[in-house]
């Protein structure tokens, strides 16, 4: 069986300041890590994902997340957020076919 | 390319009422399923399919059924609607062994918002 934890349910923060979303797993088999965003009465986007290689992961709007075996770890990271990256982050793992995601953590970023 | 389609995006129900919630996609997609979303809970699992004519329960089936007919098509039945499958479901999609199972991205459609009254 595979779970995620993600250890905030909410985290505010202002304009231009840095964040940490936390998430923690725990699976008995080798997974693969996931990052997705939803907005406001979206359905979920993919952000990023770990598969193998660098521990490190990048997407495209300037968020990170770290793979770390060890402490079971993948947090993701950004050193500067906008407004417009208020939304809800799901990390999720995925082994064979099921994706099993965490409960979420609503990111609001105020002005 | 329409992605993944999901109608329709609302609907109340009375309890005990039947309904499908359709799913569609065009990205010829072995692997579909279908999430619950609720306030707290995150998505929950309820059945998935590898390809047609193959299904399986999630984390939470009970209630629920599915069939897959097509690639395409993968439809959820409420037999009897509760109070308790008041939720925003998600349909969602990706590729199978050629994209490697596990690794690829899960495509999602809108959602589509049930009440059960």
């Amino acid at each position: 069986a595979q779970s995620v934890t993600q250890l905030d349910s909410q985290v505010p923060v202002f304009e231009e300041a840095p964040v940490e979303l936390r998430c923690n797993y725990s699976s008995s088999v080798s997974v693969y890590l996931f990052w997705y965003v939803q907005y406001p009465n979206q359905g979920l986007q993919l952000l990023l994902k770990y598969l193998s290689g660098s521990t490190l992961v990048e997407s495209i709007n300037g968020f990170e997340a770290e793979f770390n075996k060890s402490q079971t770890s993948f947090h993701l990271r950004k050193p500067s957020v906008h407004i417009s990256d208020t939304a809800e982050y799901f990390c999720a793992v995925s082994s064979n076919y099921k994706l099993t995601f965490g409960k979420g953590t609503l990111l609001t970023v105020n002005p | 390319n329409a992605g993944v389609t999901q109608t329709p995006k609302f609907q109340v129900l009375k309890t005990g009422q039947s309904m499908t919630l359709q799913c569609a996609q065009d990205m010829n997609h072995e692997y579909m399923s279908w999430y619950r979303q609720d306030p707290g809970m995150g998505l929950r699992l309820i059945h998935y399919s590898v390809g047609a004519g193959i299904t399986d329960q999630g984390e939470v089936p009970n209630g629920y059924n599915v069939s897959r007919s097509t690639t395409e098509d993968f439809p959820l039945r409420l037999l009897s609607a509760a109070p308790s499958q008041t939720s925003v479901y998600f349909c969602a999609s990706r590729g199978g062994v050629l994209a490697g199972y596990g690794t690829g991205e899960l495509f999602f459609g809108e959602g589509s918002r049930l009440t059960v009254l």
